[in-house]
Formats: structure tokens, sequence, C-alpha cells
């Protein structure tokens, strides 16, 4: 089984600032995505990426995937108290099977 | 509204009583599978069907069944929960494909006494 190693495991920051959060692996993935969790509901997918090197950007979050395929790293520019939530990321093993990191909580205060 | 819905949302028993959490989705998803969610763990894949009659396991399968006899359903079958199967449990839909979009229900919590 793969594994997916995220870090920070807990991020707090002020409004304004700048973040970044790793996705780890020493195994390749066909594909790698960013998800956003909210207390009490379910993981809401933000990006799929899926070629190496690839970089895709979403308002403020920017996404890139690991020349490799192996690791990844989401980056939010000015974060917002509305960035605050669990970020997960999931490797897929082949198109159907994933691996999903541990999270990084995050907290932005106003 | 497009939307995964899971059954019952919160769910206390005890070891060795069987019991099936529902999962529902009307977007005519091909994929679906399932979910549980522990802390320091993370998400762990449990089963996932590409399509009707089409199941496959994911890491964590011992001790759960599924079924996919039609397109829309896809439950979660414990036939015999054990203390260590409490956990929060989301079933998720989406489309075939390297980008498949995962859509996920709301969670079950399920406690086992």
């Amino acid at each position: 089984t793969q594994l997916l190693e995220q870090s920070p495991q807990f991020l707090s920051i002020q409004e304004g600032e700048n973040l970044t959060v790793y996705c780890n692996s020493s195994s390749v993935f066909s594909s790698l995505q960013w998800y956003r969790q909210e207390p009490g509901e379910g993981p809401v997918l933000l990006v799929t990426v899926v070629t190496g090197g690839e970089v895709k950007k979403l308002k403020r979050l920017t996404f890139q995937f690991g020349d490799a395929r192996k690791d990844s790293s989401l980056h939010i520019t000015a974060a917002q108290p509305g960035d605050t939530g669990l970020y997960l990321c999931a490797g897929g093993e082949g198109t159907y099977k994933y691996i999903f990191g541990t999270g990084t909580r995050l907290k932005v205060l106003a | 509204e497009a939307q995964v819905t899971q059954n019952p949302r919160y769910l206390i028993t005890v070891t060795g009583k069987k019991l099936t959490v529902t999962c529902s989705q009307n977007m005519n998803h091909e994929y679906m599978s399932w979910y549980r969610q522990d802390p320091g763990l993370g998400l762990r894949q449990i089963y996932y069907s590409m399509n009707v009659e089409v199941t496959d396991k994911g890491d964590v399968p011992e001790g759960y069944k599924v079924s996919r006899k039609e397109k829309r359903n896809f439950p979660l079958i414990l036939e015999s929960p054990s203390p260590n199967q409490t956990s929060l449990y989301f079933c998720a839909s989406g489309s075939l494909g390297l980008y498949n979009e995962q859509f996920f229900g709301p969670g079950t919590r399920l406690t086992v006494l």
C-alpha cells in the first residue's frame, strides 16, 4: 500500500499570509487530487492533476504535481478566514483506487 | 439537486448486530466508493465499484461487504460489527477516468459498543 504524508499537520496563520501545504510519497501516482473538508461534511474536490510538473491555479490557490508524480503542493496566497478547513490530498492508484493523506488542518485568523 | 445521500447519519449499535448503511446518488455515476475516516489515519478506502455488479477491494475491506445491484445504490454491510469499526463513513460517487471527480456524501457516524 502506498502512503501519502502531508505536512504540516496543523497550521494557524493570520489573514493575508501565504502558506504552502505538502503531500509526499515514495511511490508514483497516476493522478493527484486535492480536497477541502469542512466540519460535519464530506470532502469537496478542489483540483485533479495528472501530468508530472503540472501546475493548476484556482483563484488564490496554486497546485503543483511533482515531475516524478510522487509529490504535490498546494500554495494559498493571501489566505482568508474562508480558507479555514481540512485539506486532503489523494493519490490515484490506477483510476479508481485512492490513497488519502492524513490531512492539514488550516485555520486562518481574521 | 445533484447529491449523494447516506442513511443513517448517526448510528449506535452493539457488537455483532448486523447493519447496513445505504448510499444513493442521483448523478448517473458509474463509480461509487466507501471510505472510513479516523483521527490520525485520514480517509481509507474500503470498497469501490466501477459499475453494476462490479466491485473491488480498497485498502481496508476486512469486516465489510458491499453490493451494486443498481447503478444508483451502493450499500455498505457490516455482518458482525466490532468496536474497531467505530468510525465516520463516507460514500462517494464519480464518473470514470483519470479526472474522476468524487462527490462525497455527508457521512455516517457509527459507534459500535
